[in-house]
């Protein structure tokens, strides 16, 4: 199974600041996915992140809110960019098992804006 | 794409009983449906998975059966325990690289 590392593993932020998350994974991965987790709620993907290209974003996420970095197969970054309070939520990172199929989880990043 | 519905959303069994969570998914297309467990300020973790070719999955208490004409599959959970108590998902995707689309979750509490 992968190990993903993700940090910080929390923050409380000023509004109107950004914060960029990181994601390590001790192997190499065609896909990153970022996810969003707002409280007692799902999980919402954001978006997948593809090395040398230009992430790509669900419905709902755009890329001047959340930039995502990828610049090699091991390491990713979200930013979540001129926060407010309703940015609060969990932001996990994601990577698939060698089978592609399984998705594995990095510990989370818990962001309260204030 | 691919839509995921989960019921019940909080489920409350006691301690030696089953519990029962149940998924649909839209996208015909899917052939491959992990069940996540999470717990409180954890990541989630994959406890079982089943693929579109088979009908039924066990893992010692935990059992997953999927229905592909009807679309829907459930996670069985047989002789609770406290530790059990947890916010489960499932999912679905068609795998090669492809998203994984996450159910609303149930939140489970076994009361010992």
């Amino acid at each position: 199974s992968a190990v993903i590392s993700q940090k910080p593993s929390r923050d409380i932020c000023q509004r109107g600041t950004s914060l960029t998350i990181q994601c390590q994974v001790d192997s190499q991965v065609t896909m990153m996915f970022w996810y969003r987790q707002q409280p007692g709620q799902s999980l919402t993907l954001i978006a997948t992140a593809n090395q040398g290209s230009e992430a790509t974003y669900e419905s709902g996420f755009v890329i001047d809110k959340f930039p995502i970095s990828r610049p090699n197969l091991t390491f990713s970054t979200l930013t979540v960019s001129n926060m407010s309070p309703e940015d609060s939520s969990i932001y996990l990172c994601s990577v698939e098992s060698p089978r592609a199929v399984e998705a594995f989880f990095g510990q989370g990043t818990r962001l309260t804006v204030v | 794409g691919e839509n995921v519905e989960q019921h019940p959303s909080t489920l409350s069994v006691q301690e030696g009983d089953s519990a029962v969570i149940k998924c649909t998914y839209s996208d015909s297309a899917s052939n491959y449906f992990p069940w996540y467990k999470q717990e409180l300020g954890k990541r989630p973790q994959l406890i079982i998975d089943i693929r579109s070719n088979v009908g039924e999955k066990k893992d010692q208490r935990i059992a997953v059966t999927l229905n592909k004409t009807a679309k829907h599959f459930s996670l069985h959970i047989t002789e609770t325990q406290p530790e059990d108590s947890a916010v489960y998902f499932c999912a679905a995707t068609t795998g090669g690289y492809q998203k994984v689309t996450f159910g609303t979750g149930t939140k489970l509490q076994v009361i010992p």
